[in-house]
């Protein structure tokens, strides 16, 4: 157990959607990730979060947002959903800000989502 | 834009086997971790390396860092089922990891 609680495991919806993921980080940590994991593309960073303030972004579309409260949990929001949506999604945290090394990143258990 | 090259991208072994895998990049890292990633689980971190020309020693594993820091391998001695997973490796860059599209290694009892 890795201590990072992703909701929900899994999740179907259809083409045109918005769907809410939610990530509880390990007790302490303060850096949230968020990666997108597909058969082809493999692990694609999106975005982080540190302390509540985005830190980093990757590929992540203009269709999704995220943001960290201050409770420090996190939330993807994925809208107008497509297709190549499909994947698992993940959520990591670690103890360091990022900068030069991001430190052991903790992944979740993810949420698998299905768009039909 | 900063890219992992992983091979081989499959692998089927039998127990008691020795292999290597390999992770590349034309870019240098600041660090370079390993992951595995077992089915419905997310990854989890094997080690870190750091200084170019690093060896790191897990058990039957051992971890190697270029001395360029462009590069890495993982080498496993006398694989055992319990060695099946996805090996991803990940470069440290800018506070990102990013991480490659991994080596999916099944070991046959």
């Amino acid at each position: 157990d890795s201590g990072v609680t992703q909701t929900p495991k899994h999740l179907i919806t259809a083409t045109g959607q918005r769907v809410t993921l939610r990530c509880s980080p390990r007790s302490g940590d303060l850096s949230v990730y968020w990666y997108q994991q597909s058969l082809d593309q493999g692990l694609q960073f999106l975005i982080q979060y540190y302390n509540g303030e985005e830190r980093a972004k990757g590929n992540i579309l203009e269709r999704f947002s995220a943001q960290q409260f201050p409770d420090l949990h996190s939330e993807l929001n994925l809208s107008s959903l497509e297709l190549g949506d499909s994947a698992l999604y993940f959520c990591a945290s670690s103890d360091t800000p990022g900068g030069g090394t991001a430190g052991e990143l903790f992944f979740g258990e993810g949420s698998r989502l299905t768009v039909l | 834009t900063q890219l992992l090259e992983q091979s081989p991208q499959f692998l089927s072994i039998q127990e008691g086997e020795n292999l290597t895998v390999y992770c590349n990049s034309s870019s240098v890292f600041s660090s370079l971790q390993w992951y595995r990633q077992e089915p419905g689980e997310g990854p989890v971190l094997l080690v870190t390396v750091v200084t170019g020309g690093e060896v790191k020693k897990l058990k039957r594993l051992t971890f190697q860092f270029g001395d360029a820091r462009k590069d890495s391998s993982l080498h496993i001695t006398a694989a055992q089922p319990g060695d099946t997973g996805l090996y991803l490796c990940a470069g440290g860059s800018q506070g990102n990891l990013i991480f490659g599209k991994g080596t999916k290694l099944s070991v046959k009892p």
